[in-house]
């Protein structure tokens, strides 16, 4: 059973433009939400998180928001650089610190130039 | 720089064989996961450990067992490999956060 699902194995945005990719999440226990980004032969990196204490979250060109209510997060990266192609995941944690993490299936970004 | 490194990019074994994947860090972290990643599936966890000679279980251990004798290595071992275990394997670890640092990842193909 899914418990993180990112439901667009892929998506493509022209550079410049807004990209936003989405997470949803069944278990209500989850209070921390992470996205890693992964490039091709390389393991993922972490880029930015959010508690559920907050319902934003923002480093430069990526925001991460969070509806608890729907039990959805999505990442806006604006505006998108070529660079941005990879795969993303959405990952989430029942306890802050806890370091358990439940990932997503990931969405390949691709920006085109 | 932080660095977790991965024994093999690739590796291709028989069914059967004892498989060793090997994995060590150098930030003194006390925190070490295996995952695997399939298409569609995402990352799953394997197994992790919070401090030498301790493990536990993820939320796929069946089939694997691991091993951590010093604090900057954690081996994950198929004891005997099957065609269903053909996967990309990702080693992480953590200072103490969710912020897990991942190893490059290594193929493995069970034939």
């Amino acid at each position: 059973d899914q418990q993180v699902k990112q439901n667009s194995p892929s998506l493509s945005v022209q550079e410049g433009r807004i990209s936003i990719l989405n997470c949803d999440y069944t278990n209500s226990m989850f209070d921390y939400f992470l996205w890693y980004k992964k490039y091709p032969a390389e393991g993922p990196t972490f880029l930015i998180s959010i508690s559920s204490i907050k319902d934003k979250n923002e480093d430069g060109r990526f925001t991460v928001f969070l509806n608890k209510s729907a039990k959805h997060l999505s990442l806006h990266i604006v505006p998108s650089q070529p660079g941005d192609s990879a795969v993303y995941f959405c990952a989430a944690s029942v306890l802050q610190g806890a370091q358990k993490l439940v990932f997503g299936q990931g969405t390949r970004l691709t920006i085109n130039p | 720089d932080v660095k977790v490194t991965q024994s093999s990019r690739y590796l291709v074994k028989r069914t059967g064989e004892k498989v060793f994947l090997e994995c060590v860090q150098d930030m003194d972290h006390e925190n070490m996961f295996w995952y695997r990643q399939d298409p569609g599936l995402g990352l799953r966890l394997i197994y992790f450990s919070y401090d030498v000679k301790m493990k536990e279980k993820g939320d796929i251990p069946e089939g694997y067992s691991v091993s951590r004798e010093k604090k900057e290595r954690f081996s994950l071992i198929l004891e005997s490999a099957s065609t269903n275990q053909t996967s990309m394997y990702l080693c992480a670890s953590s200072g103490g956060n969710e912020k897990l640092f991942f190893g490059s990842g290594t193929q493995l193909s069970v034939l």
